[in-house]
């Protein structure tokens, strides 16, 4: 596509559930960053992917947290056993390369809400 | 104290004013990005600086790497620039861990 797609727009969960949110890069990105952004925090980093390097999980903020990267390009954060504290959007973006001179595309983002 | 701060947190404009967004970072950073946020939530990316200036348009920004201070510029300003503005720095080794001010809500009135 023309853009970073994110699938679902929208999660509403109970608290405990897992949830799979999905990522869909601009083809041909190479590099591939989950981020977050909650109410009153502002955003954060995730993790990130860059071709075929082991990602850099150093943002994700527990054990309950992780996303994969199939083939190079779509990539799947996964968030087990929701908290409340999870609600948040959930953005993720893409470039070129992971050089810090490429411009990011952003998706629209996932609105998780978790009850 | 965050290791990048933003000022003003909020700012509010006539339509034609001249406008500056101010962005300070404490660590060593290999670049700087500027985002606009516009309600409802999608991102665009504006500029990568890593020194000097840049233009697009009505836009400006500057870097001063020794100063460790960035600036964003709006020239002739309009009400479709209401947005949230974010700065974001990218650590010397780390390209894809951004950390993010928390942004300038920015209102410019018609």
């Amino acid at each position: 596509g023309a853009g970073v797609s994110q699938s679902p727009s929208n999660k509403v969960t109970e608290k405990g559930k897992d949830v799979e949110l999905r990522c869909d890069p601009i083809s041909g990105h190479t590099a591939l960053y989950w981020y977050r952004q909650s109410l009153g925090q502002g955003l954060e980093f995730l993790i990130y992917f860059q071709g075929n390097s082991a990602p850099d999980k150093s943002g994700l903020p527990s054990d309950r947290f992780s996303a994969e990267r199939t083939g190079g390009s779509v990539s799947t954060l996964t968030i087990q056993r929701t908290q409340q504290e999870d609600s948040a959007v959930y953005l993720c973006a893409s470039s070129q390369s992971d050089s810090a001179w490429e411009k990011l595309f952003f998706g629209s983002g996932t609105q998780l809400s978790v009850l | 104290k965050n290791e990048v701060e933003q000022s003003p947190q909020n700012l509010t404009a006539q339509e034609g004013e001249f406008i500056t967004i101010n962005c300070s970072y404490s660590v060593g950073i290999s670049a700087l990005h500027w985002l606009q946020q516009h309600p409802g939530g999608g991102i665009v990316s504006l500029f990568m600086l890593s020194s000097g200036k840049k233009k697009h348009g009505r836009l400006i920004a500057t870097i001063n790497i020794q100063e460790k201070h960035s600036s964003l510029h709006i020239t002739a300003s309009h009400p479709r620039d209401s947005a949230v503005y974010i700065c974001a720095v990218v650590g010397g080794t780390s390209y894809g861990k951004l950390t993010f001010g928390q942004g300038t809500i920015l209102t410019v009135h018609p």
